[in-house]
Protein backbone atom coordinates (compact mmCIF):
# COMPACT_ATOMS: atom_id res chain seq x y z
CA UNK A 1 0.00 0.00 0.00
CA UNK A 2 1.39 3.31 -1.27
CA UNK A 3 1.92 5.97 1.51
CA UNK A 4 3.27 9.92 1.11
CA UNK A 5 4.39 12.11 3.50
CA UNK A 6 5.23 16.08 3.32
CA UNK A 7 8.00 17.42 5.36
CA UNK A 8 9.31 20.76 5.45
CA UNK A 9 10.16 24.25 7.26
CA UNK A 10 6.48 25.22 8.65
CA UNK A 11 7.57 29.27 8.07
CA UNK A 12 9.24 30.69 5.31
CA UNK A 13 10.80 34.53 4.93
CA UNK A 14 8.86 36.51 2.61
CA UNK A 15 10.90 36.39 -0.20
CA UNK A 16 12.85 32.94 0.43
CA UNK A 17 12.63 29.56 -1.06
CA UNK A 18 9.93 27.12 0.19
CA UNK A 19 11.53 23.57 0.04
CA UNK A 20 9.38 20.35 0.67
CA UNK A 21 9.94 16.92 0.77
CA UNK A 22 7.66 14.42 -0.23
CA UNK A 23 8.48 10.92 1.01
CA UNK A 24 6.82 7.66 -0.71
CA UNK A 25 6.46 4.12 0.99
CA UNK A 26 5.41 0.98 -0.64
CA UNK A 27 6.09 1.52 -4.07
CA UNK A 28 8.90 3.41 -6.18
CA UNK A 29 9.28 6.70 -7.66
CA UNK A 30 11.13 5.45 -10.93
CA UNK A 31 8.02 3.84 -11.84
CA UNK A 32 6.72 4.18 -15.37
CA UNK A 33 3.01 4.14 -14.31
CA UNK A 34 2.78 7.24 -12.30
CA UNK A 35 3.54 10.96 -12.23
CA UNK A 36 4.09 12.43 -8.97
CA UNK A 37 2.79 15.74 -7.95
CA UNK A 38 2.46 18.61 -5.88
CA UNK A 39 -0.94 20.76 -4.94
CA UNK A 40 -1.65 23.01 -2.71
CA UNK A 41 -4.37 24.72 -1.06
CA UNK A 42 -4.76 27.96 0.85
CA UNK A 43 -7.03 28.39 3.79
CA UNK A 44 -10.94 27.76 3.03
CA UNK A 45 -10.32 27.91 -0.70
CA UNK A 46 -9.64 25.46 -3.63
CA UNK A 47 -7.27 23.19 -5.13
CA UNK A 48 -3.94 24.64 -6.91
CA UNK A 49 -1.98 22.46 -9.10
CA UNK A 50 1.74 23.06 -8.97
CA UNK A 51 3.59 21.02 -10.72
CA UNK A 52 4.43 17.41 -11.88
CA UNK A 53 7.66 14.83 -12.13
CA UNK A 54 7.94 11.33 -13.97
CA UNK A 55 10.56 8.63 -13.77
CA UNK A 56 12.81 10.90 -11.43
CA UNK A 57 13.35 13.50 -13.97
CA UNK A 58 10.68 14.65 -16.58
CA UNK A 59 8.50 17.40 -15.20
CA UNK A 60 5.80 19.91 -15.68
CA UNK A 61 4.70 23.11 -13.86
CA UNK A 62 1.72 25.11 -13.85
CA UNK A 63 1.97 28.12 -15.92
CA UNK A 64 1.48 30.85 -13.29
CA UNK A 65 4.00 29.37 -11.12
CA UNK A 66 6.94 27.70 -13.76
CA UNK A 67 8.73 30.62 -13.35
CA UNK A 68 9.74 30.48 -9.58
CA UNK A 69 9.16 26.24 -9.00
CA UNK A 70 10.98 22.97 -9.59
CA UNK A 71 10.22 19.66 -8.71
CA UNK A 72 13.12 17.29 -8.59
CA UNK A 73 13.91 13.60 -7.08
CA UNK A 74 16.20 11.29 -5.45
CA UNK A 75 14.73 7.78 -6.69
CA UNK A 76 17.09 6.34 -4.32
CA UNK A 77 15.72 7.67 -1.04
CA UNK A 78 12.14 7.42 -2.97
CA UNK A 79 11.87 11.16 -2.26
CA UNK A 80 10.30 14.07 -4.41
CA UNK A 81 11.14 17.27 -3.67
CA UNK A 82 9.08 20.88 -4.07
CA UNK A 83 11.37 24.08 -4.46
CA UNK A 84 9.31 27.59 -4.77
CA UNK A 85 11.53 30.78 -4.68
CA UNK A 86 10.85 34.15 -3.65
CA UNK A 87 7.67 32.97 -1.82
CA UNK A 88 4.61 35.96 -0.36
CA UNK A 89 1.94 35.75 1.93
CA UNK A 90 -0.07 34.38 -1.09
CA UNK A 91 2.23 30.97 -1.12
CA UNK A 92 0.75 30.20 2.38
CA UNK A 93 -0.93 27.08 2.03
CA UNK A 94 -1.57 23.09 2.82
CA UNK A 95 0.82 21.68 0.26
CA UNK A 96 0.21 18.04 -0.37
CA UNK A 97 2.07 15.98 -2.49
CA UNK A 98 0.27 12.88 -4.80
CA UNK A 99 0.24 10.16 -6.68
CA UNK A 100 -1.25 9.68 -10.21
CA UNK A 101 -1.55 6.49 -11.96
CA UNK A 102 -0.86 6.84 -15.86
CA UNK A 103 -0.84 3.42 -17.31
CA UNK A 104 -4.61 2.76 -17.53
CA UNK A 105 -5.17 6.56 -18.72
CA UNK A 106 -6.77 7.37 -15.42
CA UNK A 107 -4.81 10.75 -14.81
CA UNK A 108 -6.70 10.82 -11.35
CA UNK A 109 -4.59 11.31 -8.20
CA UNK A 110 -5.53 8.24 -6.19
CA UNK A 111 -3.01 8.75 -3.43
CA UNK A 112 -2.63 11.59 -1.43
CA UNK A 113 -0.53 12.43 1.40
CA UNK A 114 -1.85 14.30 4.65
CA UNK A 115 -0.40 17.70 3.55
CA UNK A 116 2.12 20.23 5.40
CA UNK A 117 0.97 23.65 6.24
CA UNK A 118 3.51 26.31 5.11
CA UNK A 119 3.14 30.17 6.14
CA UNK A 120 5.29 32.94 4.48
CA UNK A 121 5.84 35.17 7.42
CA UNK A 122 8.06 37.60 8.51
CA UNK B 1 -4.72 27.78 -20.78
CA UNK B 2 -7.63 25.82 -19.65
CA UNK B 3 -9.96 27.25 -17.33
CA UNK B 4 -12.74 25.23 -15.20
CA UNK B 5 -15.91 26.52 -13.87
CA UNK B 6 -18.62 24.72 -11.81
CA UNK B 7 -21.70 24.73 -10.63
CA UNK B 8 -23.51 25.20 -7.87
CA UNK B 9 -20.61 26.42 -6.39
CA UNK B 10 -22.70 25.71 -2.68
CA UNK B 11 -25.47 23.51 -2.77
CA UNK B 12 -28.20 22.60 -0.22
CA UNK B 13 -29.58 18.99 -0.02
CA UNK B 14 -31.29 16.51 2.18
CA UNK B 15 -30.38 12.99 2.42
CA UNK B 16 -31.73 11.00 -0.09
CA UNK B 17 -31.74 13.58 -2.55
CA UNK B 18 -30.21 13.18 -6.21
CA UNK B 19 -27.46 15.57 -6.50
CA UNK B 20 -26.04 16.60 -9.64
CA UNK B 21 -22.90 19.11 -9.80
CA UNK B 22 -21.37 20.18 -13.43
CA UNK B 23 -17.99 21.36 -14.22
CA UNK B 24 -17.59 22.74 -18.20
CA UNK B 25 -13.73 23.21 -19.49
CA UNK B 26 -12.76 26.25 -21.61
CA UNK B 27 -11.59 23.62 -24.34
CA UNK B 28 -12.01 19.96 -24.96
CA UNK B 29 -10.61 17.82 -22.65
CA UNK B 30 -11.35 14.78 -24.24
CA UNK B 31 -12.67 12.21 -21.64
CA UNK B 32 -9.41 13.92 -18.68
CA UNK B 33 -11.76 14.43 -16.54
CA UNK B 34 -11.81 13.89 -12.61
CA UNK B 35 -14.22 14.46 -9.48
CA UNK B 36 -12.64 14.40 -5.86
CA UNK B 37 -14.41 14.67 -2.17
CA UNK B 38 -13.03 16.82 0.17
CA UNK B 39 -14.18 17.02 3.92
CA UNK B 40 -12.11 19.54 6.27
CA UNK B 41 -8.95 18.97 7.56
CA UNK B 42 -8.75 16.12 4.93
CA UNK B 43 -6.74 15.26 2.00
CA UNK B 44 -9.07 14.96 -1.09
CA UNK B 45 -10.44 11.52 -2.22
CA UNK B 46 -10.63 10.73 -6.04
CA UNK B 47 -14.37 9.39 -6.71
CA UNK B 48 -14.20 9.46 -10.73
CA UNK B 49 -11.23 9.25 -13.22
CA UNK B 50 -11.74 9.64 -17.07
CA UNK B 51 -14.73 11.00 -16.63
CA UNK B 52 -16.90 8.08 -16.34
CA UNK B 53 -15.05 5.38 -14.37
CA UNK B 54 -15.44 4.49 -10.61
CA UNK B 55 -12.44 4.54 -8.32
CA UNK B 56 -11.95 1.27 -6.37
CA UNK B 57 -13.64 1.35 -3.11
CA UNK B 58 -16.38 4.12 -4.11
CA UNK B 59 -19.77 3.50 -3.83
CA UNK B 60 -22.07 2.87 -6.58
CA UNK B 61 -24.38 6.22 -5.69
CA UNK B 62 -21.17 8.20 -7.67
CA UNK B 63 -21.16 8.64 -11.06
CA UNK B 64 -19.72 10.50 -13.65
CA UNK B 65 -20.33 11.58 -17.06
CA UNK B 66 -19.22 13.86 -19.90
CA UNK B 67 -16.80 14.65 -22.83
CA UNK B 68 -15.70 17.17 -24.66
CA UNK B 69 -16.20 20.29 -22.52
CA UNK B 70 -19.03 19.19 -20.39
CA UNK B 71 -19.23 16.90 -17.31
CA UNK B 72 -21.61 15.91 -14.42
CA UNK B 73 -21.05 13.94 -11.04
CA UNK B 74 -24.25 12.51 -10.41
CA UNK B 75 -25.13 11.16 -6.75
CA UNK B 76 -28.06 9.44 -6.70
CA UNK B 77 -29.20 9.09 -3.44
CA UNK B 78 -27.26 11.55 -0.81
CA UNK B 79 -26.20 10.07 2.51
CA UNK B 80 -25.33 11.53 5.36
CA UNK B 81 -21.72 10.89 4.68
CA UNK B 82 -21.44 13.02 1.13
CA UNK B 83 -21.86 16.64 2.52
CA UNK B 84 -18.76 17.99 1.37
CA UNK B 85 -16.79 19.69 -1.05
CA UNK B 86 -16.33 18.59 -4.14
CA UNK B 87 -13.91 19.64 -7.40
CA UNK B 88 -13.50 18.50 -10.81
CA UNK B 89 -10.13 18.19 -12.23
CA UNK B 90 -9.05 18.43 -15.97
CA UNK B 91 -5.65 16.95 -17.60
CA UNK B 92 -4.18 18.32 -21.06
CA UNK B 93 -1.48 18.87 -22.75
CA UNK B 94 0.78 17.60 -19.44
CA UNK B 95 -1.29 20.26 -17.29
CA UNK B 96 -3.55 19.63 -14.54
CA UNK B 97 -6.18 22.54 -13.44
CA UNK B 98 -8.82 22.14 -11.13
CA UNK B 99 -12.31 23.32 -10.64
CA UNK B 100 -12.80 25.87 -7.91
CA UNK B 101 -15.07 23.48 -5.83
CA UNK B 102 -18.64 22.53 -5.08
CA UNK B 103 -19.95 22.63 -1.65
CA UNK B 104 -22.76 20.74 -0.75
CA UNK B 105 -24.26 21.29 2.85
CA UNK B 106 -27.60 19.95 4.28
CA UNK B 107 -30.60 21.92 3.64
Amino acid sequence: QVQLQESGPGLVRPSQTLSLTCTVSGGPINSDSHYWTWIRQPAGKGLEWIGRIYTGRSTTYDPSLKSRVTISADTSKNQFFLKLTSVTAADTALYYCARIPINDGSYGMDVWGPGTTVTVSS
Amino acid sequence: DIQMTQSPSTLSASVGDRVTITCRASQSIGSWMAWYQQKPGKAPKLLIYKASSLESGVPSRFSGSGSGTEFTLTISSLQPDDFATYYCQQYHNLIFTFGPGTKVDIK
